[in-house]
């Protein structure tokens, strides 16, 4: 079965740090796709990275990087030099289409506070 | 760009009632999903549309029930509210169903059930 593991729960760091936020899955797909959504306080889910698995390049844009791993099943988020506005919970998503349609498994999510 | 649209925000409702809410998928979206995210949980899967059809079913309980009409709006319709029905509930489009289609999310239905 497919399953999504977000080991962090909560961090916690101040304005300009470097933080990794954790992801791994399980899957017996061999093509899938992996993705980062991050829920601010406002409650809306946004969009920020898909990866799919024949893709192990790592990805950079901006302040955030990708590190897809498939030999530890992991794909590690980073943000670099942190801001207040970087407070949300993100979510790790893993795209299953073993049923009629395409849906997404979500990780517990990790709350990511940024002091100032 | 556009994005996908929900309504209402923000919904009260009493035990035991009816709430109704409407998606309006990205333009040119063919598919439709449906997710209710309780208090400090992940968003589960409810059910999901493709071409007016629906394409998939995860844990929607059976006092809910959903369609997507023919200009590919959706709505969710959910009888006999209970409290644990409180949770935010969003609709996602997608252009296919295929699991390379990324799926993007609306803003949201907070609903409160009193």
């Amino acid at each position: 079965a497919q399953k999504v593991t977000q080991a962090q729960t909560e961090i916690s760091v101040v304005e300009k740090e470097d933080v990794t936020l954790d992801c791994v899955y399980e899957t017996r797909d061999t093509t899938y796709y992996l993705f980062w959504y991050k829920q601010p306080p406002s409650g809306e889910l946004v969009f920020l990275i898909r990866r799919n698995s024949f893709d192990e390049q790592n990805e950079i844009s901006g302040r955030y990087s990708w590190n897809f791993q498939k030999s530890t099943s992991s794909f590690n988020f980073t943000i670099t030099a942190s801001q207040v506005v970087d407070s949300a919970v993100y979510f790790c998503a893993l795209s299953e289409a073993d049923g009629a349609t395409n849906k997404l498994i979500f990780g517990t999510g990790t709350l990511l506070a940024v002091q100032p | 760009a556009a994005g996908v649209i929900q309504s209402p925000r923000h919904l009260i409702k009493e035990k035991r009632e009816t709430a109704t809410l409407k998606c309006y998928p990205i333009p040119r979206h063919d598919t439709v999903y449906w997710y209710q995210q309780g208090p400090g949980q992940d968003p589960q899967f409810l059910i999901s549309f493709y071409e007016k059809m629906q394409s998939d079913k995860g844990s929607i309980p059976d006092r809910f029930s959903a369609q997507q009409f023919s200009d590919y709006h959706s709505e969710l319709n959910m009888s006999s509210l209970e409290l644990g029905d409180s949770a935010l509930y969003f609709c996602a489009s997608s252009l296919g169903r295929d699991t390379r289609d990324t799926i993007y999310f609306g803003e949201g239905s907070w609903l409160t059930v009193v």
